[in-house]
């Protein structure tokens, strides 16, 4: 079984609907973060939260809200599409730095969402 | 300027070449640093981590300058299985990865 998991993997939707994105994961991390990938441009981070009481903004948080449902649950939600939104969405755990693993982040396998 | 920059190929090789990629990144405070590596429409995965004094593994050789904040990879020998986006990554002490846009590797027969 995959350790991280993300639902759905892909999704077509229209302008002005709200999304949610679900991330889960089994490792036992603390620490969870949403990405976006477009070409050209490389990941991009949205949000990420060290635990379940800390969300924190990323690069490119607006039009995005998160929920930190418990440790092993990370959502992520598109209030009202846009077009622009249309990318690849990725989900990543990492331990905390000094600990195990430190900071190498465990990715999901992604979730394609395109919004017309 | 973005905070790490990779040339973004494609770098076409034969197999059995070496190829080199690099990459700069621009926040000082950055402690750790990796090379990710990610198939066609899949999730990037840690190839290696980057350390100071240089790091070999197997046919993957990376190495970080701190002084001029730039971080290589060399790939020898490669193979077909090597074609690949390599990300470069550069974190802090906090544990915040920043991404490079990545570099596309083709490797033919």
């Amino acid at each position: 079984d995959a350790d991280v998991t993300q639902t759905p993997r892909n999704r077509i939707t229209k302008t002005g609907k709200r999304i949610m994105l679900e991330c889960s994961q089994t490792k036992g991390h603390d620490r969870m973060y949403w990405y976006r990938q477009d070409p050209g441009l490389g990941l991009r981070l949205i949000y990420y939260s060290f635990d379940v009481k800390d969300i924190n903004k990323g690069e490119i948080s607006d039009g995005y809200s998160v929920s930190r449902q418990a440790q092993a649950k990370f959502s992520l939600s598109l209030e009202s599409a846009i077009p622009n939104q249309t990318a690849l969405y990725f989900c990543a755990t990492s331990d905390s730095p000094g600990t195990g693993e430190g900071n190498e982040q465990f990715f999901g396998p992604g979730t394609r969402l395109t919004v017309l | 300027r973005k905070e790490v920059e990779q040339d973004p190929g494609p770098f076409n090789v034969p197999e059995g070449a070496t190829v080199a990629f690099n990459c700069t990144y621009s926040n000082s405070a950055s402690q750790s640093f990796f090379w990710y590596r990610q198939d066609c429409r899949k999730e990037p995965k840690l190839l290696m981590s980057v350390y100071s004094s240089g790091n070999e593994d197997g046919r993957f050789t990376a190495q970080l300058n701190r002084a001029s904040q730039y971080i290589s990879l060399l790939i020898r020998d490669s193979k077909l299985s090597d074609s690949a986006t390599y990300l470069c990554v550069a974190g802090t002490s906090y544990g915040k990865l920043t991404f490079g846009q990545g570099t596309i590797l083709t490797v033919h027969p």
